[in-house]
């Protein structure tokens, strides 16, 4: 059964290092999105892509976030200056369209420890 | 409240019972996910039920849903020791197709 992939499954950094966390959807999906959850937390949208561009994003998502589909395959949320708060598991789902019924499907996660 | 707020936050039973958990949301929705996460782990994908739905079985796992109350529950029959972990419920907002998680039930079944 396909499946969406992500790598690392842990990773570590220094405070103010930029990180590139790597998913690979399942390949006949269109829509792309990455979420979040802080240790003990709920889990929260990051943001959306589709058609080469973010549709949305949350207010978590600001200027030290971005998002690339580079190939035909990969999609990567970059964080360019990691804050101590930034330590998570960082969650990659994707879904074929936008029909009500269409479920996301989600990676196993990546977790993020900011040191 | 917040979209997605599930009940109990936290529930213990003991092996063998069954485990009830209800999740509350806001706004419409075009269909309801339940999921399970043990401790620092994945999600883990349980059941989907659409807002065209009220009940909907897979294995032990029973979730109805009520679109007038904008309420869904997941019941967990006959409940394992390796039923222990998090329940979330996800909804997707109609209005912009992103999840909305709840907040969690920690289900604890004691052997």
């Amino acid at each position: 059964e396909p499946e969406v992939t992500q790598t690392p499954s842990h990773q570590v950094t220094q405070m103010g290092q930029e990180v590139i966390l790597r998913c690979v959807p399942i390949s006949n999906h269109l829509y792309f999105y990455w979420y979040r959850q802080i240790l003990g937390q709920k889990v929260e949208f990051l943001v959306s892509f589709y058609n080469n561009e973010i549709s949305e994003k949350s207010e978590i998502f600001d200027d030290q976030f971005s998002v690339e589909r580079p190939d035909g395959s990969n999609f990567t949320l970059k964080i360019r200056s990691t804050k101590l708060e930034d330590s998570a598991m960082y969650f990659c789902a994707s879904k074929f369209g936008q029909k009500l019924y269409n479920e996301q499907f989600f990676g196993p996660g990546t977790r993020l420890t900011v040191l | 409240s917040q979209q997605g707020e599930e009940d109990p936050q936290a529930l213990s039973i003991q092996e063998g019972e069954n485990a009830t958990m209800n999740c509350s949301y806001k706004t419409s929705i075009n269909n309801l996910q339940w999921y399970r996460q043990n401790s620092g782990r994945g999600l883990v994908h349980l059941i989907l039920i659409r807002s065209n739905e009220r009940e909907k079985h897979s294995g032990r796992l029973r979730v109805t849903l009520d679109t007038s109350k904008k309420s869904s529950s997941l019941l967990i029959t006959a409940s394992r020791a390796a039923d222990t972990a998090s329940y979330f419920c996800a909804t997707d907002d109609s209005g912009t197709y992103k999840y909305i998680f709840g907040t969690g039930t920690r289900l604890k079944v004691l052997a």
